[in-house]
């Protein structure tokens, strides 16, 4: 199993909808989460954190996390063209203190 | 705030030559962690400085390494280079390491000929 996993997408989502993104993780252990969106191209830009279970949002942008299930998703509401993006998940394992990625999902708003 | 300061933007080099980038921090930050992206394999962590120390570091051969100073400034060394080497690299900065956010910088993107 992968230690953070991804559907590589694309993911094609028309402009104005809800895009939804997930991310499932093997180690049961940890604590912090991270959205990152990243444009071709370019460096990753952090979107969001999340540490608590439940809901977290900022914008348009919600995080929610359920750690018993070990997953973590984003959610974006009214999509634009400007979301057509890579978002990656990483998330903080606990075990050897490293912030470990996913391979992204590719994030396609159709206008 | 001055965000997260890499150099140079681009490299090439040949196969066996030697590689130097370099990582300023955004102020105030005291970890640097360094990551290698290619296609295939994503964002692999390479290490991470904290206080001009080497706190962790990930699955690659001792051909990488890098050093922190005392101003947390970073530099990654790639010796003896490879066509494998190819890559994006990443710096990142945080403000403790141990949790906090990573902010990347805009990447050295290093072609291996």
């Amino acid at each position: 199993q992968k230690e953070v996993e991804q559907n590589s997408g694309p993911l094609s989502v028309p402009e104005g909808a809800i895009a939804s993104l997930n991310c499932t993780y093997s180690d049961r252990g940890s604590q912090s989460f991270f959205w990152y969106r990243q444009y071709s191209g370019k460096s990753p830009e952090l979107i969001m954190f999340i540490y608590s279970n439940g809901d977290k949002e900022d914008g348009r942008f919600t995080a929610q996390l359920n750690k018993a299930s070990q997953y973590v998703s984003l959610l974006i509401r009214d999509s634009q063209p400007s979301d057509s993006a890579t978002y990656l998940c990483a998330v903080f394992r606990n075990r050897d203190d490293k912030i470990i990625f996913g391979k992204g999902t590719r994030l396609h708003i159709l206008p | 705030k001055a965000g997260v300061t890499q150099t140079p933007r681009y490299l090439i080099k040949t196969r066996g030559q030697q590689v130097t980038l370099s990582c300023s921090p955004i102020s105030g930050h005291r970890s640097v962690s360094w990551y290698q992206q290619t296609p295939g394999q994503g964002l692999q962590f390479l290490f991470e400085y904290f206080s001009e120390t080497q706190r962790n570091k990930g699955n690659f051969p001792g051909r990488f390494s890098g050093r922190q100073f005392s101003n947390s400034r970073s530099e990654m060394n790639v010796s003896t280079l490879e066509l494998g080497d190819s890559a994006l690299y990443l710096c990142a900065s945080s403000f403790d390491g141990n949790n906090s956010p990573l902010h990347f910088g805009n990447g050295t993107r290093l072609t291996v000929t």
